[in-house]
């Protein structure tokens, strides 16, 4: 199993550009979210969802959009990037296990700059 | 959302145990007691978690206190690969507390070798 996959590693945009984080996993899990880490700081959730076709706002979802239409896939979409959306943003999916969701499995981050 | 309490940061020597504290003192009966680590520069990983009972893995120990306001992340024997951030997170089993992680800032824990 290749785990949670992130494309690109590192990105840089301009102010108003937009673009597409990819998220993917094979481990069949039911829950992927979307996380971002500003320097010296924890992880805030920014979207997540329960299964394919179900997404909802995490604490800081504005300026981001997401959807699900397969269970393996979760992307992020920045609309129009301000230089406040500089940081490092972590995907992660878990399973259920008799209605308790289990440990987070996290990719390997993409680190973007907005100019 | 039920929110933790650790230090800032910690310092532990090579192969000495070291124990991390969490304080939780508004923990709900079904609240998960989880554990991250994040190595720098790498996504979080997990560590451990537990609801009662005191919990052991490969990694680490989970020693919950009777009253499940309080936990310590036990390392046996601390490597300079320990060397991280490592949150305590609690985690819910109600449809609508267990969607949402809430993460601090963590303990940062240094090894001397």
């Amino acid at each position: 199993n290749a785990g949670v996959t992130q494309t690109p590693k590192f990105q840089v945009l301009k102010t108003g550009q937009s673009m597409t984080l990819q998220c993917a996993q094979d481990m069949n899990h039911e829950y992927m979210s979307w996380y971002r880490q500003d320097p010296g700081m924890g992880l805030r959730l920014i979207h997540y969802s329960v299964g394919a076709g179900i997404t909802d706002q995490g604490e800081v979802p504005n300026g981001y959009n997401v959807s699900r239409s397969t269970t393996e896939d979760f992307p992020l979409r920045l609309l129009s990037a301000a230089p406040s959306q500089t940081s490092v943003y972590f995907c992660a999916s878990s399973t259920r296990l008799a209605g308790v969701w289990n440990e987070q499995f996290f990719g390997p981050g993409t680190r973007l700059t907005v100019l | 959302d039920a929110k933790t309490t650790q230090p800032n940061s910690m310092e532990s020597n090579e192969e000495e145990p070291v124990h991390l504290p969490c304080n939780h003192s508004t923990i709900s009966g079904t609240d998960y007691i989880h554990w991250y680590r994040q190595l720098p520069s790498q996504g979080p990983e997990y560590v451990i978690h537990g609801l009662t009972s005191n919990v052991n893995n490969r990694m680490a120990s989970l020693a919950i206190a009777e009253d499940r306001k309080s936990s310590t992340l036990i390392l046996h024997r601390a490597t300079l690969r320990d060397a991280a951030v490592y949150y305590c997170i609690l985690r819910g089993t109600n449809a609508g507390n267990n969607r949402k992680l809430i993460w601090g800032l963590g303990t940062s824990l240094a090894v001397n070798p």
